[in-house]
Order: structure tokens, then sequence, then C-alpha cells
């Protein structure tokens, strides 16, 4: 079965410093990778995608992922943190047939100033 | 980009009571639609696929006649919390795929805030 695992329940960093959020996904092939974001009590907004091709992923707001076969990682960057970047982050998987996702348990990310 | 929308975002509801929270694709057709439901300071958990003109598909563990699914148009499905109790309290986040689109990308609604007195 599918799963995603998000190790870090919550990160606190520094404005200006760098971020990287961890996600390893357990599936029996190459699945489509996905990182969205959540504001409180808001929706989901889709940060990046891997479906194929280049592994190093980019997505917006300055944020990009790598896709680590090997070590069945796809972990979220960005160099340099924003105030506005603090919320919850998921990382989620799909089948190649993408019939649905599956979603890790989120990180949320504090931003100090 | 593509626009769900999901109306009411937020509703409270007497226990006992039914409750509708529809989930519209604004400005693109989907012939299959998602209901998540996400506790506090949890992960979505998928409850159902709504697919147009036909029967949902409830995930395990999730009570077809306790959430009520019609997907009557290839721009709306609604979701009914029929009986509400409290432990239905909770956010729902209906999820629409462009089937147009290039990689058939999933798009969000804002989600609809359920609080059942």
């Amino acid at each position: 079965a599918q799963s995603v695992t998000q190790p870090d329940i919550h990160i606190t960093v520094s404005e200006g410093a760098s971020l990287e959020l961890r996600c390893n996904y357990s599936y029996g092939a190459t699945p489509y990778l996905f990182w969205y974001v959540q504001s409180p009590g808001q929706g989901l907004q889709l940060l990046l995608k891997y479906f194929s091709g280049d592994t190093l992923v980019q997505g917006i707001k300055g944020f990009e992922a790598e896709f680590k076969r090997s070590q069945s990682s796809f972990n979220l960057r960005k160099p340099s943190v924003h105030w506005s970047d603090a919320a919850e982050y998921f990382c989620a998987v799909a089948s190649r047939g993408y019939n649905k996702l599956i979603f890790g348990a989120g990180t949320r990310l504090a931003v100090h100033p | 980009g593509a626009v769900v929308s999901q109306h009411p975002s937020r509703v409270i509801c007497k226990s006992g009571t039914s409750v509708k929270i529809e989930c519209r694709s604004l400005d693109f057709q989907a012939t299959t639609m998602f209901w998540y439901r996400q506790f506090p300071k949890q992960s979505l958990m998928l409850m159902a696929t709504s697919n147009e003109g036909s029967k949902a598909t409830y995930e395990q563990g999730v009570e077809k006649d306790k959430f009520l699914i019609n997907h009557a148009s290839l721009t709306l499905s609604t979701l009914t919390v029929t009986s509400a109790h409290p432990e239905d309290s909770s956010f729902y986040i209906c999820s629409a795929r462009d089937v147009a689109g290039v990689s058939g990308e999933l798009f969000f609604g804002e989600g609809s805030r359920l609080t059942v007195l």
C-alpha cells in the first residue's frame, strides 16, 4: 500500500535561513509526487509536483524539491525563508493511474523574525 | 489556475440535522471530484471519490449512508452529512481534476468547516 512519511511534525527556522522539509514514500513503482501548502483555515495550494524527467523540480514561491529514487524521498527546500512561508506543508503521493492522493501527516513550519 | 469553490465555508448546526456542502469547479469540467476530511492539526484523509453520473466510491471505514455524495453535473459535487453529531465536526475539503488539462492536476477548494453542537 502507498504511504507517505513526513518525519518532522513541527519545524522552526529564522527568517532568511534555509529550509528543508523531509518526505519519504512507500510505493512499488515511481509514483507521482506533490508538495502542498496550507495556511490556517484554508484549502491547499500546490507548490510543485514531480511526474517524470528532471529529478530537481522547481515550484512556486521559490521552493524546489528533489526526487531521489534510491532513498524514496522527495524533500522540499527553500534557500531563504520568508515570514509568510509559515504554514502547514503536506507531501502527497499518487499512483501512476492518478486515481487519488495519499497525504503525509504534514509539517508545521514556524518562522522567527 | 483553475478554481474550485466550496460553499459554505463555515457551518454550525445542531446535532441530528443534515448539512450539505457544495463543491464547484468554476472554470473547468470535472468528471471526478474527491472529498477529504481533516481533523485539527492532522492530515487529509480521503473519504470518497465522486464520479459524475454514477455512484461515489467510498474509502474503507467511511459510512456511505452517513456521508451522501452526489455528482449531478460536470461542475458540481455535493457532500451531505446526514444526522450530524459532534464527532462529525471537521474540516471538509474537496478537490477536482481538470481532465482537459495537460497534467490532470488536482485543484482544491477552500474547505468547509463544520461544527456540530
